[in-house]
């Protein structure tokens, strides 16, 4: 069963834009996500995460959101640039264990 | 170079072959995993040591998978007798030993079996 599920395989937006991905999971125990930024031919990049103890958590450009009652995880993007065109795979791990469970990823094309 | 390391990037075998995949994590990260991915899909979790030890290697798919930190450094994924359905990216993360359990990854190795 897929645990975590980001449903939107692509999204585009313009430059200066917001960009707004979405992510789902079903598994109850986990309690800390994370959000990988992945370029082609290139390892994942952490890019921000959020504790289940918290709502929102901000750096920069970068917004999480979770919404524990609905499974609902959230990366705002403001303003989206040409530069953050990447494939975007929201991550879930929970305290009693150390593996991450990933999504499938969400292809984000930033049009100049 | 403070990130982790993976060799070879690329490795063309065939099928019934052995490979051994290379991961340098981090200095000082006690925690290294490793993860597959396959074509238009998320990292699949394989391993997890912490330490010299594998502390969780129920991703691993069955017996032709193996791995190996001997001095809690240094990781070996070892597959044998390859299949074609082996063909992938494998990706090699660490983190510190805590929570909150931030991975970081490497490159990745693109496995291809012919």
């Amino acid at each position: 069963d897929q645990q975590v599920k980001q449903n939107s395989p692509s999204l585009s937006v313009q430059e200066g834009r917001i960009s707004i991905l979405n992510c789902d999971y079903t598994n109850s125990m986990f309690d800390y996500f994370l959000w990988y930024k992945k370029y082609p031919a290139e390892g994942p990049t952490f890019l921000i995460s959020i504790s289940s103890i918290k709502d929102k958590n901000e750096d920069g450009r970068f917004t999480v959101f979770l919404n524990k009652s609905a499974k609902h995880l959230s990366l705002h993007i403001v303003p989206s640039q040409p530069g953050d065109s990447a494939v975007y795979f929201c991550a879930a791990s929970a305290t009693s264990g150390s593996r991450l469970t990933f999504g499938e990823g969400t292809q984000l094309t930033v049009n100049p | 170079g403070a990130g982790v390391s993976q060799t070879p990037s690329n490795k063309v075998t065939e099928k019934g072959k052995y490979v051994e995949l290379r991961c340098d994590p981090i200095s000082g990260h006690t925690a290294l995993y490793w993860y597959r991915q396959s074509l238009g899909q998320g990292p699949e979790f394989l391993i997890y040591f912490q330490g010299t030890g594998a502390a969780d290697d129920s991703g691993l798919p069955n017996d032709r998978f193996f791995a190996v930190r001997p001095e809690g450094s240094v990781s070996t994924l070892k597959i044998q007798r390859t299949e074609r359905g082996d063909s992938a990216v494998y990706l090699c993360a660490s983190s510190l030993n805590g929570i909150p359990n931030t991975q970081y990854f490497g490159p990745g190795t693109r496995l291809t079996v012919l």
